[in-house]
Protein backbone atom coordinates (compact mmCIF):
# COMPACT_ATOMS: atom_id res chain seq x y z
CA UNK A 1 0.00 0.00 0.00
CA UNK A 2 0.65 3.64 0.27
CA UNK A 3 3.03 5.23 2.70
CA UNK A 4 3.09 8.67 3.28
CA UNK A 5 5.78 10.42 5.26
CA UNK A 6 5.55 14.25 6.38
CA UNK A 7 8.42 16.72 7.75
CA UNK A 8 8.99 18.29 9.94
CA UNK A 9 6.56 17.10 12.76
CA UNK A 10 6.26 20.47 14.45
CA UNK A 11 7.13 23.99 12.97
CA UNK A 12 7.54 27.15 14.43
CA UNK A 13 7.85 30.44 12.64
CA UNK A 14 7.70 34.45 13.41
CA UNK A 15 4.25 35.79 11.91
CA UNK A 16 4.91 37.29 8.45
CA UNK A 17 7.48 34.46 7.85
CA UNK A 18 7.12 31.78 5.14
CA UNK A 19 6.45 28.15 6.44
CA UNK A 20 7.09 25.05 4.13
CA UNK A 21 5.77 21.39 4.85
CA UNK A 22 7.27 18.77 2.95
CA UNK A 23 5.75 14.86 2.21
CA UNK A 24 7.04 11.69 0.32
CA UNK A 25 4.70 8.98 -1.06
CA UNK A 26 5.35 5.61 -2.24
CA UNK A 27 3.04 4.64 -4.55
CA UNK A 28 3.57 6.01 -8.40
CA UNK A 29 0.03 5.28 -9.07
CA UNK A 30 -1.45 8.26 -6.67
CA UNK A 31 -2.79 11.13 -8.06
CA UNK A 32 -4.57 13.47 -6.04
CA UNK A 33 -2.69 15.11 -3.08
CA UNK A 34 -4.63 17.15 -1.16
CA UNK A 35 -3.54 19.22 2.29
CA UNK A 36 -6.00 19.36 5.16
CA UNK A 37 -5.75 21.78 8.09
CA UNK A 38 -6.77 20.71 11.84
CA UNK A 39 -7.99 22.88 14.44
CA UNK A 40 -8.26 21.51 17.68
CA UNK A 41 -11.50 19.86 18.32
CA UNK A 42 -12.16 19.89 14.80
CA UNK A 43 -11.97 17.52 12.19
CA UNK A 44 -9.58 18.14 9.09
CA UNK A 45 -10.49 21.10 6.50
CA UNK A 46 -9.06 20.79 3.08
CA UNK A 47 -7.09 23.94 2.49
CA UNK A 48 -5.88 22.94 -1.16
CA UNK A 49 -5.31 20.21 -3.70
CA UNK A 50 -2.80 19.27 -6.87
CA UNK A 51 -3.64 16.78 -9.13
CA UNK A 52 -0.88 14.58 -10.83
CA UNK A 53 -1.08 16.69 -14.30
CA UNK A 54 -0.33 19.58 -12.25
CA UNK A 55 3.24 20.57 -11.26
CA UNK A 56 2.40 23.75 -8.88
CA UNK A 57 -0.54 25.38 -7.56
CA UNK A 58 -1.39 28.51 -5.47
CA UNK A 59 -4.42 30.35 -3.52
CA UNK A 60 -3.41 33.45 -1.91
CA UNK A 61 -1.08 32.84 0.42
CA UNK A 62 -0.66 28.85 0.10
CA UNK A 63 0.73 27.04 -2.63
CA UNK A 64 1.51 23.11 -3.39
CA UNK A 65 4.09 22.12 -5.63
CA UNK A 66 4.36 18.47 -6.75
CA UNK A 67 7.32 16.64 -8.15
CA UNK A 68 6.14 13.07 -9.47
CA UNK A 69 9.66 12.04 -10.43
CA UNK A 70 10.87 12.43 -7.15
CA UNK A 71 7.66 11.66 -5.76
CA UNK A 72 7.16 14.54 -3.44
CA UNK A 73 4.75 17.46 -2.70
CA UNK A 74 5.03 20.61 -0.60
CA UNK A 75 3.05 23.05 1.27
CA UNK A 76 4.11 26.50 1.12
CA UNK A 77 2.41 29.40 3.43
CA UNK A 78 4.07 32.74 2.82
CA UNK A 79 2.67 35.85 4.87
CA UNK A 80 2.12 33.20 7.93
CA UNK A 81 -0.11 35.00 10.96
CA UNK A 82 -0.75 33.56 14.30
CA UNK A 83 -4.65 32.11 12.93
CA UNK A 84 -2.41 29.65 10.24
CA UNK A 85 -1.36 27.63 13.55
CA UNK A 86 -2.86 24.22 13.51
CA UNK A 87 -1.41 20.83 12.05
CA UNK A 88 -1.05 20.19 8.98
CA UNK A 89 -1.79 16.83 6.89
CA UNK A 90 -0.89 15.80 3.51
CA UNK A 91 -2.27 13.25 2.26
CA UNK A 92 -2.19 10.93 -1.23
CA UNK A 93 -4.55 8.85 -3.02
CA UNK A 94 -5.50 7.25 -6.50
CA UNK A 95 -8.42 9.32 -7.74
CA UNK A 96 -9.90 9.53 -4.48
CA UNK A 97 -10.45 6.29 -3.07
CA UNK A 98 -8.17 5.89 0.02
CA UNK A 99 -6.56 8.52 1.24
CA UNK A 100 -3.43 7.61 2.92
CA UNK A 101 -2.28 9.97 5.63
CA UNK A 102 0.92 11.66 6.64
CA UNK A 103 1.78 12.23 10.16
CA UNK A 104 1.01 15.48 10.67
CA UNK A 105 3.15 18.72 11.22
CA UNK A 106 1.98 21.04 14.05
CA UNK A 107 2.59 24.59 12.43
CA UNK A 108 2.77 27.61 15.55
CA UNK A 109 3.10 31.11 14.61
CA UNK A 110 4.67 33.25 17.13
CA UNK A 111 3.30 36.48 16.99
CA UNK B 1 -24.74 24.18 2.19
CA UNK B 2 -24.59 21.55 5.70
CA UNK B 3 -21.81 20.30 6.74
CA UNK B 4 -21.03 16.53 7.75
CA UNK B 5 -22.59 15.63 11.30
CA UNK B 6 -21.52 12.97 13.77
CA UNK B 7 -22.76 12.46 16.86
CA UNK B 8 -22.16 12.00 20.00
CA UNK B 9 -18.99 14.60 20.17
CA UNK B 10 -17.42 12.70 23.25
CA UNK B 11 -17.74 9.50 24.42
CA UNK B 12 -16.09 7.30 27.19
CA UNK B 13 -17.35 3.80 28.08
CA UNK B 14 -15.61 0.79 29.79
CA UNK B 15 -13.25 -1.74 28.02
CA UNK B 16 -15.72 -4.52 26.80
CA UNK B 17 -18.46 -2.26 26.69
CA UNK B 18 -20.62 -1.33 22.84
CA UNK B 19 -20.28 1.71 21.49
CA UNK B 20 -21.66 3.01 18.19
CA UNK B 21 -21.08 6.66 16.28
CA UNK B 22 -23.43 8.40 13.67
CA UNK B 23 -22.77 10.25 10.73
CA UNK B 24 -25.21 12.28 8.32
CA UNK B 25 -22.85 13.00 5.50
CA UNK B 26 -23.48 16.11 2.81
CA UNK B 27 -26.75 15.75 0.89
CA UNK B 28 -26.15 13.92 -2.56
CA UNK B 29 -22.27 12.91 -1.59
CA UNK B 30 -22.35 9.18 -2.58
CA UNK B 31 -19.07 8.21 -0.65
CA UNK B 32 -18.74 8.02 2.53
CA UNK B 33 -15.48 7.29 4.75
CA UNK B 34 -14.87 6.03 8.48
CA UNK B 35 -11.56 6.83 9.59
CA UNK B 36 -9.56 6.69 13.27
CA UNK B 37 -6.77 9.46 14.51
CA UNK B 38 -5.14 8.18 17.06
CA UNK B 39 -3.81 10.87 19.22
CA UNK B 40 -0.52 12.69 17.29
CA UNK B 41 -1.54 10.64 14.12
CA UNK B 42 -2.72 11.11 10.80
CA UNK B 43 -6.36 9.39 10.05
CA UNK B 44 -5.97 6.04 9.06
CA UNK B 45 -9.20 4.27 6.61
CA UNK B 46 -11.72 2.10 8.40
CA UNK B 47 -14.21 2.32 5.74
CA UNK B 48 -15.59 3.46 2.61
CA UNK B 49 -18.77 3.50 1.17
CA UNK B 50 -20.02 4.05 -2.43
CA UNK B 51 -23.60 4.38 -1.81
CA UNK B 52 -24.73 1.59 0.47
CA UNK B 53 -21.98 -0.74 -0.74
CA UNK B 54 -18.53 -1.09 0.82
CA UNK B 55 -15.33 -0.27 -1.19
CA UNK B 56 -12.64 -1.12 0.96
CA UNK B 57 -12.82 -2.11 4.59
CA UNK B 58 -9.59 -3.99 4.40
CA UNK B 59 -8.14 -2.13 7.41
CA UNK B 60 -11.78 -2.49 9.73
CA UNK B 61 -10.74 -4.98 12.43
CA UNK B 62 -13.79 -7.10 11.46
CA UNK B 63 -13.86 -8.62 14.99
CA UNK B 64 -14.83 -5.76 16.87
CA UNK B 65 -15.83 -3.12 14.39
CA UNK B 66 -19.07 -3.26 12.00
CA UNK B 67 -20.35 -0.64 9.82
CA UNK B 68 -23.21 -0.25 7.94
CA UNK B 69 -25.06 2.49 5.36
CA UNK B 70 -28.26 1.18 4.95
CA UNK B 71 -30.43 3.58 2.49
CA UNK B 72 -26.99 5.26 0.90
CA UNK B 73 -27.22 8.30 3.12
CA UNK B 74 -26.20 8.50 7.24
CA UNK B 75 -24.31 5.46 8.67
CA UNK B 76 -23.53 3.75 11.51
CA UNK B 77 -19.86 2.76 12.83
CA UNK B 78 -19.88 0.00 15.36
CA UNK B 79 -17.48 -1.27 18.32
CA UNK B 80 -17.96 -4.23 19.89
CA UNK B 81 -16.53 -5.09 22.36
CA UNK B 82 -14.24 -2.12 22.50
CA UNK B 83 -10.63 -2.50 23.78
CA UNK B 84 -8.26 0.46 25.32
CA UNK B 85 -6.68 0.77 22.12
CA UNK B 86 -9.66 1.78 20.69
CA UNK B 87 -9.31 5.19 22.07
CA UNK B 88 -9.01 7.80 19.35
CA UNK B 89 -11.41 10.17 17.47
CA UNK B 90 -13.39 8.66 14.74
CA UNK B 91 -13.97 10.77 11.59
CA UNK B 92 -16.36 10.65 9.00
CA UNK B 93 -15.95 11.90 5.57
CA UNK B 94 -18.16 12.37 2.17
CA UNK B 95 -17.29 13.33 -1.12
CA UNK B 96 -19.91 13.66 -3.82
CA UNK B 97 -18.58 10.56 -6.03
CA UNK B 98 -15.95 8.12 -5.88
CA UNK B 99 -13.27 9.51 -7.89
CA UNK B 100 -14.28 13.10 -7.65
CA UNK B 101 -11.33 13.54 -4.92
CA UNK B 102 -12.41 16.21 -2.61
CA UNK B 103 -13.27 14.59 0.84
CA UNK B 104 -15.04 16.81 3.10
CA UNK B 105 -14.52 15.62 7.36
CA UNK B 106 -16.96 16.36 10.08
CA UNK B 107 -16.22 17.13 13.64
CA UNK B 108 -15.56 13.44 14.74
CA UNK B 109 -16.41 11.80 17.79
CA UNK B 110 -13.59 11.36 20.73
CA UNK B 111 -14.06 7.97 22.01
CA UNK B 112 -11.96 7.04 25.48
CA UNK B 113 -12.12 3.46 26.65
CA UNK B 114 -11.15 3.29 30.26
Amino acid sequence: GENVEQHPSTLSVQEGDSAVIKCTYSDSASNYFPWYKQELGKGPQLIIDIRSNVGEKKDQRIAVTLNKTAKHFSLHITETQPEDSAVYFCAASRGGNQFYFGTGTSLTVIP
Amino acid sequence: EAGVAQSPRYKIIEKRQSVAFWCNPISGHATLYWYQQILGQGPKLLIQFQNNGVVDDSQLPKDRFSAERLKGVDSTLKIQPAKLEDSAVYLCASSWLQGAAEAFFGQGTRLTVV
